[in-house]
């Protein structure tokens, strides 16, 4: 499996916009960066995911490097809800077992 | 509300007992899947189920049993045979298996020992 490599901990002031980065440097062709987020005693929750294009939803954007080795994910406008652990996950794209392996994450703290 | 409900949230086990945790999703997803949670530690996958009747095992399927008898149920069950089964346990679903379609997670169901 691809690793992901995210620093410890950021924060950002509340409504300013959050970069949260990873680095998947082995990543292959055919595998997607996925990002949940999870609350303490919550189940995660899914942000988004791509494969080489930028993507945008609701909650936030996805900014893959042409190279793939690398991905950003932005929220727009923090708030104190974003308060959260952030997993950047390269999943495995081969057969119906494609498992999400989670590993430490990103703690984003949102200070007022 | 559509979604993915775990009961119950938290949950005891006596030595030498089976429990069983409740996973239930109306979102109409086929794909159905057990993890565990460690503290401090990334989730690692149990059991999966692409479809009703059928399941695979996953990483540390060893002590835990499953069924899929309806589409909308996915039970786990922890055996006697689970030697530490304290942890947080997460369901999730999704449309169908595969790389392209996000697992969406219930809340978890907090297992201990007595």
């Amino acid at each position: 499996d691809a690793k992901t490599t995210q620093p410890p901990s950021m924060d950002c002031a509340e409504g300013r916009a959050a970069n949260l980065p990873c680095n998947h440097s082995t990543i292959s062709g055919n595998e997607y960066v996925y990002w949940y987020r999870q609350i303490h005693s919550q189940g995660p929750q899914y942000i988004i995911h791509g494969l080489k294009n930028n993507e945008t939803n609701e909650m936030a954007s996805l900014i893959i490097t042409e190279d793939r080795k690398s991905s950003t994910l932005i929220l727009p406008h923090a708030t104190l809800r974003d308060t959260a652990v952030y997993y950047c996950i390269v999943r495995v794209a081969t057969g119906a077992n494609s498992k999400l392996t989670f590993g430490k994450g990103i703690t984003l703290s949102v200070r007022p | 509300d559509g979604g993915i409900t775990q009961s119950p949230k938290y949950l005891f086990r006596k030595e030498g007992q089976n429990v069983t945790l409740s996973c239930e999703q109306n979102l109409n997803h086929d794909a159905m899947y057990w993890y565990r949670q460690d503290p401090g530690q990334g989730l690692r996958l149990i059991y999966y189920s692409q479809i009703v009747n059928d399941f695979q095992k996953g990483d540390i399927a060893e002590g835990y049993s499953v069924s899929r008898e309806k589409k909308e149920s996915f039970p786990l069950t922890v055996t006697s045979a689970q030697k530490n089964p304290t942890a947080f346990y997460l369901c999730a679903s999704s449309i169908v298996a595969g790389p392209n379609q996000p697992q969406h997670f219930g809340d978890g169901t907090r297992l201990s020992i007595l």
